[in-house]
């Protein structure tokens, strides 16, 4: 199953609401979460289940959508949210992420 | 804490071996299947390898399939991955990540520090 984020790439201003879509290429039900990654660290759960917020991630992240077209709001832009977000199938394996959505500072 | 700890990681010369350990504490490893994902410099996530937590079944991508072997000592909590015959493009961070559930929904969480694999003559 193939994961198709856009953009592949933003900027945006501290304080702006910003959206990033991932497309399956085939239905994956609600099997669709979302990783936050900042430079020189490892990934980080942010969302499960499409729209299931992990434990300690704050409520300006939410998800939403179903079957292959899936969205990422982020409602605040903060200066800690300057980081990469990606995707990823939990439908069927292979497991498989989208190529990733980079998100700097305008 | 849940914690994983990826170690074994180096420069290899193409066509040689490398064996990365990751070791796992905060939780019951024996209960939990296990992953490998890999992201080669500035490039996104691609997964590698589970292993399931009785070691009952293993799945690779096609990349490394017939090259890669993943494996498990839950006396230990320890996850392994034997890599042979590797290849330039096989250049990245590699991540340990424990495969988490909720019903029939799973995700990766948490997941290592990761461990720099390089592969150049």
């Amino acid at each position: 199953i193939q994961m198709t984020q856009s953009p592949s790439s933003l900027s945006a201003s501290v304080g702006d609401r910003v959206t990033i879509t991932c497309r399956a290429s085939q239905t994956i039900n609600s099997f669709l979460n979302w990783y936050q990654q900042k430079p020189g660290e490892a990934p980080n759960l942010l969302i499960y289940a499409v729209s299931n917020l992990q434990s300690g991630v704050p409520s300006k992240f939410s998800g939403s959508g179903s079957g292959t077209n899936f969205t990422l709001t982020i409602g605040s832009l903060q200066p800690e949210d300057y980081a990469t977000y990606y995707c990823q199938q939990s439908y069927s394996s292979p497991w498989t992420f989208g190529q990733g959505t980079k998100v700097e500072i305008k | 804490e849940v914690q994983l700890v990826e170690s074994g990681g180096g420069l290899v010369q193409p066509g040689g071996s490398l064996r990365l350990s990751c070791a796992a504490s905060g939780f019951t490893f024996s209960s939990y299947t296990m992953d490998w994902v890999r992201q080669a410099p500035g490039k996104g996530l691609e997964w590698v390898s589970y292993i399931t937590s009785t070691s009952s079944t293993i799945r690779y991508a096609d990349s490394v399939k017939g090259r890669f072997t993943i494996s498990r000592d839950n006396a230990k909590n320890s996850l392994y991955l034997q890599m042979n015959s590797l290849r330039a493009e096989d250049t990245a961070v590699y991540y340990c990540a424990r495969w988490s559930a909720y019903g029939d929904y799973r995700w990766f969480d948490p997941w290592g520090q990761g461990t720099l694999v390089t592969v150049s003559s």
